[in-house]
């Protein structure tokens, strides 16, 4: 089992709608969960952090699920510019190396 | 300016090559990382340097040599790298090793092992 997991998509969705995709972990002892976002042939770049009470970013809402380890993210009114690939990414603070990111969940907004 | 500049963006080699690449960070952090990151995979952790000592070394091959001269730059070395090694190689900096997991990328080197 893959330590972390995302559904790698594509997720293809017409502008404006809601769009939501999960992510999911196997170390129980991960304490940090971030979703980054990736643009085609760029560096990635943290979008936000997901905290255990969740937490909102305008469009954007993060949920942590720690009894079923996943984490989620949610955008709302979907912009074209939302267009990306979404690494998830969980820290259990023991070392670098436990910084894992997801694969990746591919978004494509369409007009 | 970004905070963390990664040259070359592209470089091509040969197999018996060698060549750098080059990260400088502006954000006055303590840990620098070099990740690969490959079609549908992934991004893999290379190695960690702390305060420019190598902390964590992911079972790379000798053909990828690390370089921290200081907490601001880092280098990669390759070396009769393989056609499997073309990759895209981000550096990344945190502010301490045991960060919480926010790293700050360059826009990473893209690699093409002929």
């Amino acid at each position: 089992r893959k330590e972390v997991e995302q559904d790698p998509g594509p997720f293809n969705v017409p502008e404006g709608a809601t769009v939501a995709f999960n992510c999911t972990y196997s170390n129980s002892a991960s304490q940090s969960f971030f979703w980054y976002r990736q643009d085609c042939r760029k560096e990635p770049k943290l979008l936000m952090s997901v905290y255990s009470s969740g937490n909102e970013d305008g469009r954007f809402t993060a949920q942590l699920n720690r009894a079923s380890q996943y984490i989620s993210l949610l955008i709302r009114d979907s912009k074209l510019s939302d267009s990306a690939t979404y690494l998830c990414v969980v820290n259990d603070h023991s070392s670098a190396s436990k910084i894992i990111f997801g694969s990746g969940t591919r978004l494509s907004i369409r007009p | 300016e970004t905070g963390v500049t990664q040259t070359p963006r592209h470089l091509v080699m040969g197999m018996t090559n060698k060549k750098s690449l080059k990260c400088e960070q502006h954000l006055g952090h303590n840990a620098m990382y070099w990740y690969k990151q490959s079609a549908k995979k992934p991004l893999e952790l290379m190695f960690v340097y702390s305060l420019e000592e190598r902390v964590e070394n992911n079972s790379v091959p000798s053909r990828f040599s690390p370089e921290c001269p200081n907490s601001s730059h880092l280098f990669l070395h390759l070396h009769t790298l393989q056609p499997e090694d073309s990759a895209l190689y981000l550096c990344a900096s945190s502010q301490d090793r045991t960060s919480t997991g926010e790293l700050f990328f360059g826009e990473g080197s893209r690699l093409t092992v002929l």
